[in-house]
């Protein structure tokens, strides 16, 4: 089975301040990684997916992400952040059948 | 299109009590999963249905069960439930078969047991 390993459980960071959200998985033949995003009592929303190619993703709301294949990498990134970026973020890896396994979440908070 | 539909949104049981949520996948979408939340283990995989069959299962007593219709809708039971079994159940839905495919969340259903 995968497993998915979020470093960092709360990132505080001031407005317009890049951030960086690590990742790590286990290694596997074929993977395939996500990250997806979850505000207050909602559901998860797909911020990226790698697939395959090009190891830069670049998602939605100017977040981006890199695939290391060597490092078992998948961390994420934003230049500048919003007050609006204030959520938990999940890292996944996917098998196939559709199952995913998640990392345990950073809760990002974006200070004024 | 619509999203995935997770009803009811929020329930209060009892203890000893059993529950069935409901999950309407995305028109087209075959496999249907479902996912626990909870602060202290995060999201932690239920089981996954497609074309009505059962294809994959977490780690989880034989008292959490589901099943897929043939439109794809889903249904997941929980039986004598336990306070611990409070959590946001949330559903996804894929339109394919194997890896790589987005899971599409619904809104999850709070689950509160008292």
């Amino acid at each position: 089975a995968q497993s998915v390993t979020q470093l960092d459980s709360q990132v505080p960071v001031f407005e317009e301040a890049p951030v960086e959200l690590r990742c790590n998985y286990s290694s596997s033949v074929s993977v395939y990684l996500f990250w997806y995003v979850q505000y207050p009592n909602q559901g998860l929303q797909l911020l990226l997916k790698y697939l395959s190619g090009s190891t830069l993703v670049k998602g939605i709301n100017g977040f981006e992400a890199e695939f290391n294949k060597s490092q078992t990498s998948f961390h994420l990134r934003k230049p500048s952040v919003h007050i609006s970026d204030t959520a938990e973020y999940f890292c996944a890896v996917s098998e196939p059948g559709n199952q995913f396994y998640f990392g345990t979440g950073t809760s990002l908070t974006v200070i004024p | 299109k619509a999203g995935v539909t997770q009803t009811p949104r929020y329930l209060i049981k009892t203890r000893g009590q059993q529950v069935t949520l409901s999950c309407s996948p995305i028109s087209g979408h075959r496999s249907v999963s479902w996912y626990q939340q909870t602060p202290g283990q995060g999201l932690q995989f239920l089981f996954e249905y497609f074309s009505e069959t059962q294809r994959n299962k977490g780690n989880f007593p034989g008292r959490f069960s589901g099943r897929q219709f043939s439109n794809s809708r889903s249904e997941m039971n929980v039986s004598t439930l336990e306070l611990g079994d409070s959590a946001l159940y949330l559903c996804a839905s894929s339109p394919l078969d194997g890896g790589g495919t987005e899971a599409f969340f619904g809104q999850g259903t709070r689950l509160t047991v008292v």
